[in-house]
């Protein structure tokens, strides 16, 4: 049992290039989330899932793009990035949205020059 | 909305002392709370939850957090401290009005001396 496994681990863009945060969970969760990690700020919701085929904004959407076509995954997207994404990127899942705890992945270290 | 409150960026105990380590959080409705624990390098993991009922909860590696509802707090603590416990950790809240969106703290740093 994997659990959620993201990748990649590690990435370093240019401004302006894109890329493709994966997340894969084995576990038949319902709920995905997508945070990012900054020193200080502890984790700020990017996109979240309710489910296969929807996705909705959180605290920091701005410059990101999410997809989840699939139950057991979740993509993030930066179509053109900035400096300012450079963080480390945490993928969660939960069984249901309130009571449950959230399962996290080792997260993708991003930099972004 | 929702928020957390972790005052303390850092917490130094001595190995084989009592330890907490603070939160408080606001929110409009009854909340659901949460504390996680970060190692280096890794994701978070789930420590211990309070969802209802017995205000003192107890949780994994030796860990109990307690709910006070009039102080809107739910401080983490651990009768003795041992150094392998010396990581970063979270407080968290959901509430029905927030849409059960779970909302971190900054984080606050354990470190315990041997």
């Amino acid at each position: 049992n994997a659990g959620v496994t993201q990748t990649p681990k590690f990435r370093v863009l240019k401004t302006g290039q894109s890329m493709t945060l994966l997340c894969a969970q084995d576990m038949n969760h319902e709920y995905m989330y997508w945070y990012r990690q900054d020193p200080g700020m502890g984790l700020r919701l990017i996109h979240y899932s309710v489910g296969e085929g929807t996705t909705a904004k959180g605290e920091v959407p701005d410059g990101y793009n999410v997809s989840r076509l699939k139950k057991q995954n979740f993509l993030l997207g930066l179509e053109s990035a900035a400096p300012s994404q450079t963080s480390v990127y945490f993928c969660a899942s939960s069984y249901s949205r309130s009571t449950e705890k959230l399962h996290f992945g080792n997260g993708t270290r991003l930099t972004v020059t | 909305a929702q928020s957390v409150a972790q005052p303390e960026d850092q917490v130094n105990v001595a190995e084989g002392n009592p330890l907490t380590v603070k939160c408080t959080y606001s929110v409009s409705g009854n909340p659901y709370l949460f504390w996680y624990v970060q190692y280096p390098n890794r994701g978070l993991q789930f420590l211990l939850k309070y969802i209802t009922g017995d205000n003192l909860v107890k949780g994994s590696y030796g860990f109990e957090a307690e709910f006070n509802k009039s102080q809107t707090s739910f401080h983490l603590k651990k009768p003795s401290a041992l150094v392998s416990d010396s990581a970063l950790y979270f407080c968290a809240v959901r509430d029905k009005a927030g849409g059960f969106k779970t909302i971190f703290g900054a984080g606050t740093r354990l470190f315990v001396k041997a």
